[in-house]
């Protein structure tokens, strides 16, 4: 069964306003979360990393104030896209390391961003 | 900087025939490098993997094997089926990171028709 959850898996917005979008760890622990931004036809490219109870990191060139990454629990960690503009537009993967298990990474189904 | 190349798709077989996807990669040292798919309206799983040279991953029929020499991890598979249609993508993690840090390439979508 899936060991990752994202919600929601689509999402259509008005420019200027803010989304979250959640990604739950099933069943077991996630020692980090991570979350990508795919665009068509693309790879997937690594946004932020982040561990339970700490700040996020952020890779080069990913606004960490626009991207607002909050990794509550061990389980959940959400994703809020603020002020949102149509360039936001994308699909938004997040992955989990489970704790024991650090040689894989499991993702989330993705959710697809329209910024209208 | 760590980077993977994979060969541009669409890719559009007949069902039992036979497949490779070619992925290289430029990194320092021994990185692990990893198969990932990715079904219509699904996540990424990981397919196989191979952490050191010469290592061979295999799983569901399909089979890579870590070339340091030619810094290649193509993938292969005997007989495809329609099941098999879905993306494709290489990946590494450079050394002694296990999966954090994962660098993907670019994705093959793969089409098998009956």
């Amino acid at each position: 069964g899936a060991v990752v959850s994202q919600h929601p898996s689509w999402v259509i917005c008005k420019s200027g306003t803010s989304v979250k979008i959640e990604c739950r760890s099933l069943d077991f622990q996630a020692t980090t979360m991570f979350w990508y931004r795919q665009f068509p036809k693309q790879s997937l490219m690594l946004m932020a990393t982040s561990n339970e109870g700490s700040k996020a990191t952020y890779e080069q060139g990913v606004e960490k104030d626009k991207f607002l990454i909050n990794h509550a629990s061990l389980t959940l960690s959400t994703l809020t896209v603020t002020s949102a503009h149509p360039e936001d537009s994308s699909f938004y993967i997040c992955s989990v390391i489970l704790a024991g298990y650090r040689d894989t990474q499991y993702f989330g189904p993705g959710t697809r961003l329209t910024v209208l | 900087g760590n980077s993977v190349t994979q060969m541009e798709g669409p890719v559009t077989l007949s069902e039992e025939a036979f497949l490779t996807i070619n992925c290289t990669y430029t990194a320092t040292g021994y990185p692990s490098l990893f198969w990932y798919v990715q079904y219509p309206g699904e996540g990424l799983q990981l397919l196989l993997k191979a952490t050191k040279a010469d290592d061979k991953g295999s799983n569901k029929g399909f089979e890579a094997t870590y070339r340091k020499e030619t810094t290649s991890f193509h993938l292969e598979k005997g007989s495809v089926q329609v099941s098999d249609s879905a993306v494709y993508f290489c990946a590494l993690s450079p050394p002694y990171q296990g999966a954090q840090k994962l660098v993907f390439g670019q994705g093959t979508r793969l089409t098998i028709n009956p």
